[in-house]
């Protein structure tokens, strides 16, 4: 079965600054999705950023992107100029290529300081 | 607005009891998946119908059972309630299982069991 470990539970970064999420998972697949989800106080879950496992460039999305390293199965999440708005939790998530069910790790709590 | 409707959004109960509840899936979507988070906690898959077709179970109790009816809308039963099934209940959609898309998820059901 996949897992997907997010070894830091909690995390704080200034305002302004960047912050790297970490996330590492398991599979035996070659060809998979994975994806960063943000829960902020309201617990709605918002689809962060995505990469395709075939794809080799690191996916963006604003001051939001991603460092996929597909050999050591590790998906970091990085945001630059961090803002306030960006408290929440955030789900790393693994999907295989059937689809037929979604991993998601336990999060990490990330505190934007003003 | 990420298109997929969850009903009620808050439900309180007692232990013992049955409750049911609803997901309309985005316009489109066929694949519906079932998750509870805890507090504090982590997503926890329960299942996933396809079309009408159950594709995958997760860490669903024999209490619990859910289905998907001809206009896609799903249902989760919970039945005999406890007080640890006092969570958040989040459906998500996504078009189609072998697709590159993410889920979308709804706003959630809080339940609370008294």
């Amino acid at each position: 079965a996949q897992t997907v470990t997010q070894s830091q539970p909690e995390m704080s970064v200034q305002e302004a600054e960047t912050v790297t999420l970490s996330c590492t998972y398991d599979t035996s697949e070659n060809n998979y999705y994975l994806f960063w989800y943000k829960q902020p106080p309201s617990r709605q879950m918002i689809l962060v950023i995505r990469q395709e496992a075939y794809k080799q460039q690191n996916a963006t999305e604003n001051r939001f992107s991603v460092n996929f390293q597909k050999a050591a199965k590790s998906f970091s999440l990085k945001i630059s100029d961090s803002q306030l708005g960006d408290t929440a939790m955030y789900f790393c998530a693994f999907r295989s290529n059937t689809g037929n069910q979604f991993y998601f790790g336990t999060g990490t709590s990330l505190t934007v300081i003003p | 607005d990420s298109g997929v409707t969850q009903t009620p959004k808050h439900l309180i109960t007692a232990t013992g009891q049955r409750v049911t509840l609803r997901c309309s899936p985005r316009s489109g979507d066929l694949s519906v998946y079932w998750y509870q988070q805890s507090l504090d906690q982590g997503l926890q898959f329960l299942i996933h119908y396809y079309n009408g077709e159950e594709r995958a179970k997760g860490n669903i109790l024999e209490r619990f059972s859910a289905q998907q009816f001809p206009d896609l809308h799903s249902e989760l039963n919970l039945s005999s309630l406890e007080l640890g099934d006092s969570a958040l209940y989040f459906c998500a959609s996504s078009p189609s299982p072998g697709q590159n898309q993410p889920q979308h998820f709804g706003d959630g059901t809080r339940l609370s069991i008294l």
